[in-house]
């Protein structure tokens, strides 16, 4: 069983729609990333979390340390906001991530 | 401030030779990781470096090394390449306990 499972694999959407991907992962960590991965390659950081919830924008994160789970939303949905969801997790103090496989989002006009 | 820099941004190399990747943090930061993304295994993490000593080491065979130099830039080197080496090679940089930057990616392809 991988560390850091993500789900859905694949979400397609139309546009508006409010959309959630789940991340839930199995080891002690310090902190959990959330990724956002274009085509091409290019990998954004959209949120570095450890507790509680944080916004920006259309996204927002939240995090239950004791359930060991994470959620991203995106609301009013966009089609540039398909792209791939990563979820990472900072295990310990140090920089050693585990990331999940990743959440292909697509969002029709 | 400019983004963290990756070179070459591609590169093709035979199995069995060897290759070195190269990373510019952005200015002030002082840790750089690495990481590699592969269809198959998605991304895994490398190493990571931090004032020039390895801080810590995901799973790979020693043919992966790094090092960082004074100014913070990075290198990794891949020897005996392999035809599963083709990956993008990824790397990050962050001031401390913040986020992680990434660069673009250097793409390389084992023939």
């Amino acid at each position: 069983k991988n560390e850091v499972e993500q789900s859905p694999q694949n979400l397609t959407a139309q546009e508006g729609e409010f959309i959630t991907i789940n991340c839930s992962y199995s080891v002690g960590i310090s902190a959990l990333h959330w990724l956002q991965q274009h085509p091409g390659g290019g990998i954004v950081s959209l949120f570095m979390l450890s507790s509680g919830k944080k916004k920006h924008g259309r996204l927002i994160a939240t995090i239950n340390i004791q359930e060991k789970h994470s959620s991203l939303h995106i609301t009013a949905s966009h089609p540039r906001d398909s792209a791939v969801y990563i979820c990472a997790v900072y295990r310990g103090d140090n920089n050693d991530m585990r990331f999940g496989a990743g959440t292909r989002l697509t969002v029709k006009p | 401030k400019a983004g963290v820099t990756q070179t070459p941004r591609y590169l093709i190399k035979t199995r069995g030779q060897q290759v070195t990747l190269s990373c510019s943090p952005i200015s002030g930061h002082r840790s750089v990781s690495w990481y590699q993304q592969t269809p198959g295994q998605g991304l895994q993490f490398l190493f990571e470096y931090f004032s020039e000593t390895q801080r810590n080491k995901g799973n790979f065979p020693g043919r992966f090394s790094g090092r960082q130099f004074s100014n913070s830039r990075s290198e990794m080197n891949v020897s005996t390449l392999e035809l599963g080496d083709s990956a993008l090679y990824l790397c990050a940089s962050s001031p401390p306990t913040d986020t992680q930057y990434f660069g673009p990616g250097t793409r390389l392809t084992v023939l």
